[in-house]
Order: C-alpha cells, then structure tokens, then sequence
C-alpha cells in the first residue's frame, strides 16, 4: 500500500526557470495540500485541493505560484520564474475525506533548490 | 492568531534517560493536537493526536502526550529514549473550524542522542 508520493525527491534550477513538483496520493485518497517548509523552519500550509478543484489557497503566494489536481494524474506545484527565496522543501499531504477528523499523511517531500 | 511554540530548537539527551519535548498553542476555538517526527531527507511521520477526550494521548514509539487547556499547552513525553529517536519533531495545531487540513506548525525541536 504505496503512501504519498512525490516526485522528483530533489530538484535544481536556476533563478527564472520554473519548477514543477509532483504529488501522487494514497490510494483512495481525493483530497491534497501543499506545505513549505523553509530552514530552520516549521512547516507552512500554502494550498488544500480536491479533484478538479482548489479549495483553499490562503497561503500561496499570490504571484508565481499555482496548484493543481486534475481529474486523472498527479497533483502539481508549479512555480514559475524561481528565486533563490523559493529553496524550500515542498511537502505533500493526503487524506481520504473531509479531514476535520482525520489526519493527514505526508510524503518525503521535494527539495527545490535555486541557484 | 493561531500560533505554535516549541522553545527548545534543540535538545540532547542520554541514550535510556527520560523525554519531554514542550509545545505551547494559541488558538481560539477547540484545538486540534499533533506531533510529528522527521528523520533526516524523509516525511512526516504521525506519532499522535488530539481531538477530544481523555487528556493523555498514548501514541506510536512509546510517545506519549498531555492536554493541558489551562497551560495551552501539549508536551511530548518519552520514559526511556533510544538511539533511533534522533530527529526532528514538531507540533501542529488545527481546529474545528478549519479542519486538520491547514495545520499550523511549530519550527521544531531537534533531538539528538548520546550513546
């Protein structure tokens, strides 16, 4: 039974190109969110969403920044233009339902790192 | 606001003594009460929570955590630490209105072990 999976683990690019990071969640499971985790630092809800759907993006970034969960396929962070600030590690999260009673299960996270 | 403190960025401790990681919350309606553990380059691992009821949370690993509303607080305790439990653990705070989709974290305590 495969967890939350992202893709690539690690990821470089160079200021202005853009970033794309994958999410494929837990078998079953239709609802996912987006965290940022920057060093030294805990981790920061940035976006919930459903399938086909955003449901809450109270902590993206309002430029650069967008999120999706199509019908079919993973989920996808994408950040256009990168900026060294972007470095962070970029968490994945599934839960099956309405998670007001449930927990979320991360995956192991990609690693931007702009250089 | 909604707000998670851990004081202590990093604690040490004896192979086989005693645990106890501190989490302070603000937050204005019913909380809900998490820890995490990081290892190194991996995931969040759950190791338990809060929702209602009896005030002391048994979890995974031999963790244990308390409720504490008239402190605000949820300490993370362990009676005997080992080896493996070098790692980063954090606390996280939801709520009902919002859910345990859009967790406020802690900046985390890093534990390290002395053989």
């Amino acid at each position: 039974n495969a967890g939350v999976m992202q893709n690539p683990r690690h990821l470089v690019r160079r200021r202005g190109q853009e970033a794309r990071l994958r999410c494929s969640p837990m078998k079953g499971h239709s609802h996912v969110y987006w965290y940022r985790q920057l060093p030294e630092e805990g981790l920061k809800f940035m976006v919930y969403l459903q399938k086909e759907n955003i449901i809450d993006e109270s902590g993206m970034p309002k430029e650069r920044f967008s999120a999706e969960f199509p019908k079919e396929g993973p989920s996808i962070l994408r950040i256009q233009q990168v900026v060294r600030g972007d470095s962070a590690a970029y968490f994945c999260a599934s839960s099956p339902r309405d998670p007001h009673f449930t927990t979320l299960h991360f995956g192991n996270g990609t690693r931007l790192t702009v250089t | 606001a909604q707000s998670v403190t851990q004081p202590d960025i990093h604690i040490t401790v004896s192979e086989g003594a005693s645990l106890e990681l501190r989490c302070n919350y603000s937050y204005g309606a019913t909380p809900y009460l998490f820890w995490y553990v990081q290892s190194p380059g991996q995931g969040l691992q759950l190791l338990l929570k809060y929702f209602s009821g009896d005030t002391l949370v048994q979890g995974i690993k031999g963790f244990e955590a308390e409720f504490k509303r008239s402190q605000s607080s949820f300490n993370l305790r362990k009676p005997s630490v080992h080896w493996s439990d070098a790692a980063e653990y954090f606390c996280a705070v939801g709520g009902a209105i919002q859910g345990a989709q859009k967790l406020v974290f802690g900046q985390g305590t890093r534990l390290t072990i002395n053989p």
